[in-house]
């Protein structure tokens, strides 16, 4: 079962809204990833989790909160975003959190966000 | 600088035929390379992987060659089914704790 789950599929929000992304996965999986990706373009890192702890953060806005309350539950929290900030979202994991070299990196079906 | 290319942004196989995809990188510490089919609306799917320290891995009608003298590997499909029409995705990591670097995908499209 390589499943990683996210939600919401959909998203609206207005400018001066805040929301959340989920993600979850039961893999045992210690690292997990969130990922934007605009149309016809590759996913780009945003954050990676390792062992709970933020390992990389890919200089990434304020207005996206990233949190892991636990091996499981990836969070991003989501404030005052522009509406260039409307993309597919990615949640992901892989299995060693200790070093990402030669991981296999499970994707999410991902969080379409429209920002108005 | 990108170091990871796929340098086809578009393919068309006919049903049954083989699909070539193409892939090329330039950081010689990239060991580890993966191939993601990601179809509109969802997230990429992982296909199939290789390490450096093969030149082949097959996985029923996907096989991946490495040629790292030339930094480049390929996937191969065969048969290509209209189902296998996705954007693919090439992704290489390495050196270290770097995260996976993706390519900017071919679309292909298998027609019947």
């Amino acid at each position: 079962d390589t499943e990683v789950t996210q939600t919401p599929k959909h998203l609206v929000m207005g400018m001066t809204n805040k929301k959340s992304l989920k993600c979850e996965q039961h893999m045992g999986h210690r690292a997990m990833y969130w990922y934007k990706q605009k149309a016809k373009k590759p996913p780009e890192l945003m954050f990676v989790y390792s062992y709970e702890k933020l390992s990389i953060n890919e200089s990434v806005p304020s207005r996206f909160s990233p949190e892991c309350p636990n091996s499981s539950l990836l969070n991003l929290h989501l404030h005052a975003l522009q509406p260039e900030d409307s993309a597919l979202y990615l949640c992901a994991s892989s299995q060693d959190g200790t070093g990402l070299r030669g991981n296999t990196i499970y994707f999410g079906e991902g969080s379409w966000l429209t920002v108005v | 600088d990108q170091q990871v290319k796929q340098n086809s942004p578009s393919l068309s196989v006919q049903e049954g035929r083989i699909s070539i995809l193409n892939c090329d990188y330039t950081n010689s510490m990239f060991d580890y390379f993966l191939w993601y089919k990601k179809y509109p609306a969802e997230g990429p799917t992982f296909l199939i992987s290789i390490s450096s320290i093969k030149d082949k891995n097959e996985d029923g009608r996907f096989t991946v060659f490495l040629n790292k003298s030339a930094k480049h590997l390929s996937l191969h499909i065969v048969p290509s089914q209209p189902g296998d029409s996705a954007v693919y995705f090439c992704a290489a990591s390495g050196s270290g704790n770097t995260p996976l670097v993706f390519g900017k995908g071919t679309r292909l499209s298998v027609i019947a």
